[in-house]
């Protein structure tokens, strides 16, 4: 089954404790990004990868880090969360740019 | 300006009737278009994609694009109540943008 794959689906974390968030997609997919969603502002694009090691800031990429080592897997790090980091990730790819993502399910971060 | 404006809603219609969805972006250059649903709880899901000016159907399902009023909308005929979701419109152009979506409820 073609899917985006992500882990965990929720996280609890104290301030500071480093985290990483997992990706992996099956699709042979060019393109993979990485969206927060937060009540009245919508999705917001944190960062965005067109290819292997090519990675570049979306609208919120403070306090995120990324990398793509491997065409299927776009991992997201938290490298000292706050509590202003707690929202509900999502992981998408897509084939190309004129193509439509296709969503993992979400991982909900809460940082106390 | 916001890249990608929806009217936040809520827009209630009830069962049967036509529910109508809009979205205005402000980049002209955009020349992809989409449309997602997304349940409560649950990830986005790609309904809708349009490329070219006017209409595209796909059952219930209606695109419109108008390109120079830099408006793309959707309509959904029949309405169930299994259409209850927040809409969101998407623009490609680089990346994707999305609207704040639209929340509909159709009543049975």
């Amino acid at each position: 089954e073609a899917q985006v794959t992500q882990n965990p689906r929720y996280l609890i974390t104290v301030t500071g404790k480093k985290l990483t968030v997992t990706c992996s997609q099956n699709m042979n997919h060019e393109y993979m990004s990485w969206y927060r969603q937060d009540p009245g502002l919508g999705l917001r694009q944190i960062y965005y990868s067109m290819n292997v090691e090519v990675t570049d800031k979306g609208d919120v990429p403070e306090g995120y880090k990324v990398s793509r080592k491997e065409k299927r897997n776009f991992p997201l790090i938290l490298e000292s969360p706050s509590p202003n980091q707690t929202s509900l990730y999502f992981c998408a790819s897509t084939k190309g740019a004129g193509s439509g993502y296709t969503f993992g399910s979400g991982t909900r971060l809460t940082v106390v | 300006q916001k890249e990608v404006e929806q009217n936040s809603g809520p827009l209630s219609v009830p069962e049967g009737a036509i529910a109508s969805l809009n979205c205005t972006y402000s980049d002209r250059v955009s020349q992809s278009f989409f449309w997602y649903r997304q349940y409560s709880g649950k990830s986005p899901e790609l309904i809708m994609s349009i490329y070219s000016n006017g209409d595209k159907e796909d059952g219930r399902f209606t695109a419109q694009l108008n390109k120079a009023s830099q408006y793309v909308s959707l309509l959904i005929r029949d309405s169930q109540p299994s259409d209850s979701a927040t809409y969101l419109c998407a623009v490609n152009l680089n990346d994707m943008r999305f609207g704040a979506g639209t929340r509909l409820t159709v009543k049975p």
